[in-house]
């Protein structure tokens, strides 16, 4: 069973442009939500956190949870040629599991100058 | 600067080879992980440990081993058990194992067979 979802892309946009990421997750009781950067060959960066539901902005970068719709999705705005990366959402299981991060497989993005 | 320090960053194994892979954090983070990486693959976790000489299987502890002796190392040892050892390694730490703690990065190893 497939727990955090991802569209694996590549989703490309041109610079400039807003970036709409989205991951998708069953259980039902998470609390915490990150994003993470994953430049390519590298280990994956944290971008933002969220844990209430609605929209958090850090800079260019803004991210939306919906626990209701079980969706959390990332918005980068002003997109950069240095924004091209893979894109990993991640959650805090509940209970029992919520030492532990899942994570998707990621999205790749790449932003075309 | 305070951050999670891996080495080596390529590894190379031998068959029947057992391997270690280190992982030193100067965060004063309680908690730490293993994780890994194969292409086009999300992350899988290995080992976690709450605190010092105490850890926890993950989700594909089978083929590996951990110790956490002191606070700030948390190396992993890939035996000669884990059939399929090529991937990135990752290891993590944060302040606390649950609630709203993020987990930070160390730049990773690559694990290859000779």
């Amino acid at each position: 069973q497939k727990e955090v979802e991802q569209n694996s892309g590549p989703l490309s946009v041109p610079e400039g442009a807003i970036a709409s990421l989205n991951c998708t997750y069953s259980d039902r009781v998470s609390q915490s939500f990150f994003w993470y950067r994953q430049y390519s060959g590298k280990s994956p960066e944290l971008i933002m956190s969220i844990y209430s539901n609605g929209d958090k902005e850090d800079g260019r970068f803004t991210a939306q949870l919906n626990k209701a719709s079980q969706y959390v999705s990332l918005l980068i705005r002003d997109s950069q040629p240095s924004d091209s990366a893979t894109y990993l959402c991640a959650l805090r299981g509940s209970g029992g599991s919520n030492y532990k991060l899942t994570f998707g497989k990621g999205t790749l993005l790449t932003v075309n100058p | 600067d305070g951050g999670i320090t891996q080495s080596p960053k390529y590894l190379f194994r031998k068959e029947g080879q057992n391997v270690t892979l280190s992982c030193e954090q100067n965060l004063n983070h309680d908690a730490m992980y293993w994780y890994r990486q194969d292409p086009g693959q999300g992350l899988r976790l290995i080992y976690y440990s709450q605190i010092v000489n105490d850890f926890q299987k993950g989700d594909i502890a089978e083929g590996y081993s951990v110790s956490r002796e002191k606070k700030e190392s948390f190396p992993l040892t890939v035996t000669s058990a884990q059939k399929n050892p090529t991937a990135f390694y990752l290891c993590a730490s944060s302040m606390g194992q649950g609630g709203s703690q993020p987990q930070h990065f160390g730049d990773g190893t690559r694990l290859s067979i000779l």
